[in-house]
């Protein structure tokens, strides 16, 4: 059973830039959920996805977007990249909405 | 709001001393509560979870937690910690069913040999 893969493992921008950061879910899992970890703090909820469509969403701006695909994989965009921006991004997936969430290795974005 | 909160920051054990790292969630409707740990240069790999019945749950590698309605909390503990437990452990709660992991700050845990 393959787990949560991340892509690309680091990430390097300029402010201004836009970013897509990409996870495939673990095998059998049609929910997918974004976070982002600052560092030494908790992860911050962004976004779900299920079935393709949008299933929640946490205090971020219209600048994070996301989309799953038919395959349950997922993209996570980020425009306008700002220099609070940078962090570590953690996709997670889980058999449902409500199930517990297992998580990828994420990808860290950096903002110069 | 829905939050969760865990006491300590960082915590420094010898090996074979016992642990309880506290959690705290506030009212927020049904809950399911998890434990997260995190070791040095690793992803996030889920400990334990609550969702009903039996509030004594056992996870992986030895932990276990209660989930003590009354005082909103779901402690974590070991019996015996490990030089190989060193890592940040997150307790964390899904509220109504929803999508919406809610993460505590993080506890760090140093266990010296």
């Amino acid at each position: 059973e393959t787990g949560v893969t991340q892509s690309p493992t680091h990430l390097i921008k300029t402010r201004g830039q836009q970013v897509t950061l990409r996870c495939s879910s673990q095998s059998g899992h049609n929910t997918v959920s974004w976070y982002q970890q600052a560092l030494g703090q908790g992860p911050q909820f962004i976004f779900q996805y299920y079935r393709e469509e949008e299933n929640g969403r946490g205090n971020f701006p219209p600048r994070f977007s996301g989309l799953q695909f038919p395959n349950y994989s997922s993209e996570l965009n980020v425009n306008a990249l700002e220099l609070d921006d940078s962090a570590l991004y953690l996709c997670a997936s889980s058999l449902e909405p409500g199930a517990e969430q297992y998580f990828g290795p994420g990808t860290r974005l950096t903002v110069t | 709001a829905q939050s969760v909160s865990q006491h300590n920051h960082h915590v420094i054990l010898s090996e074979a001393a016992s642990l309880e790292l506290g959690c705290n969630y506030s009212y927020g409707g049904t809950v399911n509560l998890f434990w997260y740990v995190q070791y040095p240069g690793q992803h996030l790999q889920l400990l334990l979870k609550y969702f009903s019945g039996d509030p004594l749950v056992k996870g992986i590698k030895g932990f276990e937690a209660e989930f003590i309605k009354s005082k909103f909390s779901f402690n974590l503990r070991k019996p015996s910690v490990q030089w190989s437990d060193t890592a940040e452990y997150f307790c964390a709660a899904l509220y109504n069913q929803g999508g919406k992991l809610i993460f505590g700050q993080g506890t760090e845990l140093s266990v010296k040999p």
